[in-house]
């Protein structure tokens, strides 16, 4: 099994631009999280989805979209990239309420 | 107030000697506790749970105390691949599904 996995790895966006991550689950989990992490900063959640099909905002959803059409796969959207978005993206999934399992991240900046 | 606080460090420590440091929470609904470890650029990965009579595996020890509400962690017999940030985590009943990650407590082990 791989996991959970990510794409991209590295992404350096100018102010504007749009992109999406992909996050990729092969462990039929049902609950899928996008999180992003500051320096000196926990983990904070964006958005997350409990199936196929839904997804909830987080604590800082501003700025982002997602969409979870498939089971195994949870995508982030940044519509107009701006140079505080520049973060690691972690996606994380989940059989279970709490125990959770992450991607390697995505470390996106924008300039 | 940040929900899940912990002194950031570092904690300098001599290879097999024993570390230990807390974390406090605010949410008095807590229910679920973890320890999440983060090693340099890398994915956070589950450490341990923190169960309500304390638990231990291997040379870690977990202890959850309610009343005050924090936990903690104790590493015996450090080593130097125990060097990492350490990530405490808390899930509660009326955050359904989500879990605050405390920013992480970075433990340095030396020669």
């Amino acid at each position: 099994n791989a996991g959970v996995t990510q794409t991209p790895k590295f992404r350096v966006l100018k102010t504007g631009q749009s992109m999406t991550l992909l996050c990729a689950q092969d462990m039929n989990h049902e609950y899928m999280y996008w999180y992003r992490q500051d320096p000196g900063m926990g983990l904070r959640l964006i958005h997350y989805s409990v199936g196929e099909g839904t997804t909830a905002k987080g604590e800082v959803p501003d700025g982002y979209n997602v969409s979870r059409l498939k089971k195994q796969n949870f995508l982030l959207g940044l519509e107009s990239a701006a140079p505080s978005q520049t973060s690691v993206y972690f996606c994380a999934s989940s059989p279970l309420l709490y125990e959770q399992y992450f991607g390697p991240g995505t470390r996106l900046t924008v300039t | 107030r940040k929900e899940v606080e912990q002194d950031p460090g570092p904690f300098n420590v001599p290879e097999g000697a024993t570390v230990a440091f807390n974390c406090t929470y605010s949410n008095s609904a807590s229910q679920s506790f973890f320890w999440y470890r983060q090693d340099c650029r890398k994915e956070p990965k589950l450490l341990m749970s923190v169960y309500s009579s304390g638990n231990e595996d291997g040379r870690f020890t977990a202890q959850l105390n309610r009343a005050s509400q924090y936990i903690s962690l104790l590493i015996r017999d450090s080593k130097l691949s125990d060097s990492a940030t350490y990530l405490c985590v808390v899930g509660s009943t009326d955050s359904w599904g989500k879990l605050q990650f405390g920013a992480g407590t970075q433990v340095v082990v030396t020669p």
